[in-house]
């Protein structure tokens, strides 16, 4: 079935240096995935969608690219910000038509000054 | 518009009592999701609607664990009886089905206590 990895647990990282958030998918279909950021005490929301013409998404500094062949969507960011701080989940969706999403278990990422 | 609406925001019950948790969606979509969330195991899928239709409940929550949605914009959560490891955060979701690909809006979450 499908599946999504998030190896990290948890990040931390110091404000300005470069964030990489891992996430790796096995799907028997060409799924569209996506990043989730929760903030403390907020619900999840949106923060990047894979396109289906390879353009790669970018939202408030940060970007993604759909890598086929090694079936990963990594998250990245050039320099992390103190309110970057937050809960980053990836999730894909399967197949044709299904609404369900499929979720990683989710990295906590925390920027110190 | 009005994003995915959750009530109570916070619950909490004595062990064996039976609790109702409540979602209003996103006017339009017609797919609704229920989720648990803890630090350990994340988000886990309770129950999934497509247009008040149950498409897939979480077969691990069966038994104590019942949605419903008796119209397309309103959907319960009952948990009966409640359980202490019950204890998490209950999210409700939203999103307009299509050829894949759809934003979930996520709701506020109701936080569930049980002592």
């Amino acid at each position: 079935g499908d599946s999504v990895t998030q190896t990290e647990g948890l990040v931390t990282l110091t404000e300005g240096l470069p964030v990489m958030l891992n996430c790796t998918y096995q799907s028997t279909y060409s799924p569209f995935l996506f990043w989730y950021v929760q903030h403390l005490n907020e619900a999840p929301k949106l923060l990047l969608k894979s396109f289906t013409d390879n353009k790669r998404p970018e939202h408030q500094g940060f970007h993604a690219t759909l890598h086929k062949s090694s079936s990963s969507f990594h998250l990245q960011k050039s320099s992390a910000q103190l309110s970057d701080s937050a809960l980053y989940y990836c999730a894909l969706s399967g197949s044709y038509n299904q609404g369900k999403l499929i979720f990683g278990q989710g990295t906590k990422l925390s920027i110190k000054p | 518009d009005a994003g995915v609406t959750q009530t109570p925001r916070h619950e909490v019950a004595e062990k064996g009592q039976t609790i109702i948790l409540k979602c209003e969606p996103v006017s339009g979509h017609n797919d609704l999701f229920w989720y648990r969330q803890t630090k350990i195991q994340g988000l886990e899928l309770l129950s999934y609607f497509r247009s008040k239709s149950l498409m897939e409940d979480g077969g691990a929550f069966k038994d104590r664990f019942k949605a419903e949605m008796l119209n397309s914009s309103f959907s319960t959560l009952k948990i009966q009886p409640t359980e202490p490891k019950d204890s998490a955060v209950y999210l409700c979701a939203s999103s307009f089905s299509g050829t894949g690909g759809n934003e979930q809006y996520f709701g506020p979450g109701t936080r569930l206590t049980v002592l």
